[in-house]
């Protein structure tokens, strides 16, 4: 079955720090790759999506991801986090060739720290 | 444009009741869907439509119904709500069976 996998369920950083959170996917064919953020108490908002080209995309905010095709990865990067970045972070994948299906990941609850 | 939207937000209800959760979108998108997002499970996928009048299963569309009349609503119901029902509930709907998909600002539903 599809899936997709974020290796770290809560990250407490202190303000400045770097930020990486992972995550894989398993499906052998093409897809499209999203990751969202969900502030406390909002809805979903887009970070960053993936669909072709470049394997290295920037996002708002200050974000970015990196497509690795080999490792089936798509991690989420921020060299300097700020306290209004506490949230919750979801990786998405879109299997090519069907319905508009996104399959989530669980999630990925980072508090960061003034 | 108001984009996604869902009422009620907060919906609490005993077990056996039924209800509708409403959502709606003003950007004329064709595919809609609807999550449920869970403590440490992520989003799963319960129903979804292609477009008005053709609705379509998802990953657990046990106890829900959804239709679509219009291209602009997508309601679900719940049958006979059951506490494993306790969750929040997202609507989304996209242009096209690959882009971004805008989310709604959800309904917390707790069945007691």
């Amino acid at each position: 079955a599809q899936s997709v996998s974020q290796h770290n369920h809560h990250v407490i950083l202190s303000e400045a720090a770097s930020l990486e959170l992972g995550c894989n996917y398993s499906y052998g064919g093409t897809v499209n790759l999203f990751w969202y953020v969900q502030y406390p108490g909002q809805h979903l908002q887009l970070l960053l999506k993936y669909f072709s080209g470049d394997p290295l995309v920037k996002g708002i905010k200050g974000f970015e991801a990196e497509f690795i095709k080999s490792k089936f990865s798509f991690n989420l990067r921020k060299p300097s986090v700020q306290w209004s970045d506490t949230a919750e972070y979801f990786c998405a994948v879109n299997p090519l060739g069907g319905y508009n299906k996104l399959i989530f990941g669980a999630g990925t609850r980072l508090a960061v720290h003034p | 444009n108001a984009g996604v939207t869902q009422t009620p937000k907060f919906q609490v209800l005993k077990t056996g009741q039924s209800m509708t959760l409403q959502c709606a979108q003003d950007m004329n998108h064709e595919y809609m869907s609807w999550y449920r997002q869970d403590p440490g499970m992520g989003l799963r996928l319960i129903h979804y439509s292609v477009g008005a009048g053709i609705t379509d299963q998802g990953e657990v569309p046990n106890g829900y119904n959804v239709s679509r009349s219009t291209t602009e609503d997508f309601p679900l119901r719940l049958l006979s709500a059951a506490p494993s029902q306790t969750s929040v509930y997202f609507c989304a709907s996209s242009w096209g069976l690959e882009g971004e998909q805008f989310f709604g600002p959800g309904t917390r539903l707790t069945v007691l």
